[in-house]
């Protein structure tokens, strides 16, 4: 069946440092969205992508979505303490179902 | 407007007991998804409702969850008997289309569920 994988699983960055996390699908995908989680909250929604090759921009935070559209990345520029939690891709097929990577948990040193 | 409202927040029992987990989506959701999220993993599918008749249930253990939604609208997740691995996270979602496009899904603060 489909399965989302995510890496890396966790990420260690001084305050100011960039971080990225990545996203492949073993399909090919009709759209990717990604969700941050605070440490003991839920997951809340932060964008969606359906285009190949599409880039999309929040702030300090980009998201790409792969040309062949089973992979996507996150890339946050210069990162704060308000970054901190688990950032996770959600990948959904044709069958309209949603699977979750297992997430990359970022930590930031002040 | 409202979130998603999950109860009961915490509940711990024995194995081999019932448990019951309720679940308000946003109003005008017509698809609710239960969820379960082991301690550092993702969230898994259990079940997708459209409306109140079953979308996705292949994930769902079904000798011993089952879900309903009636009327559509609340829905409510039950486990008998409960096993020590199903000590987890169940989050409720909702989401105005079927696979969450434009909004994304929206998650309920969950119900942490250990098994003892």
């Amino acid at each position: 069946g489909q399965q989302v994988m995510q890496i890396p699983q966790y990420q260690h960055v001084q305050e100011g440092e960039d971080f990225t996390t990545y996203c492949n699908s073993s399909t090919t995908l009709s759209n990717i969205q990604w969700y941050k989680q605070r440490p003991g909250g839920h997951p809340v929604f932060l964008i969606q992508l359906v285009k190949s090759g599409e880039v999309k921009k929040q702030k300090r935070l980009t998201f790409q979505f792969g040309e062949a559209k089973k992979n996507s990345s996150l890339h946050i520029t210069a990162t704060q303490t308000t970054d901190v939690g688990t950032y996770f891709c959600a990948g959904s097929s044709n069958t309209g179902k949603l699977i979750f990577g297992q997430g990359t948990t970022l930590q930031v040193k002040p | 407007e409202a979130g998603v409202a999950q109860s009961p927040r915490y509940k711990i029992i024995e194995k081999r007991q019932s448990v019951a987990f309720w679940c308000n989506p946003i109003s005008g959701h017509a698809t609710l998804y239960w969820y379960q999220q082991i301690l550092g993993q993702g969230p898994k599918l259990l079940i997708q409702f459209q409306n109140n008749g079953v979308v996705d249930d292949s994930q769902l253990p079904k000798d011993r969850f089952s879900a309903e939604r009636l009327k559509g609208v609340d829905s409510t997740l039950k486990i008998q008997p409960a096993k020590l691995e199903d000590s987890a996270v169940y989050l409720c979602a909702s989401s105005l289309s079927p696979d969450g496009r434009l909004y994304g899904y929206t998650f309920g603060s969950g119900t942490r569920l250990t098994v003892v």
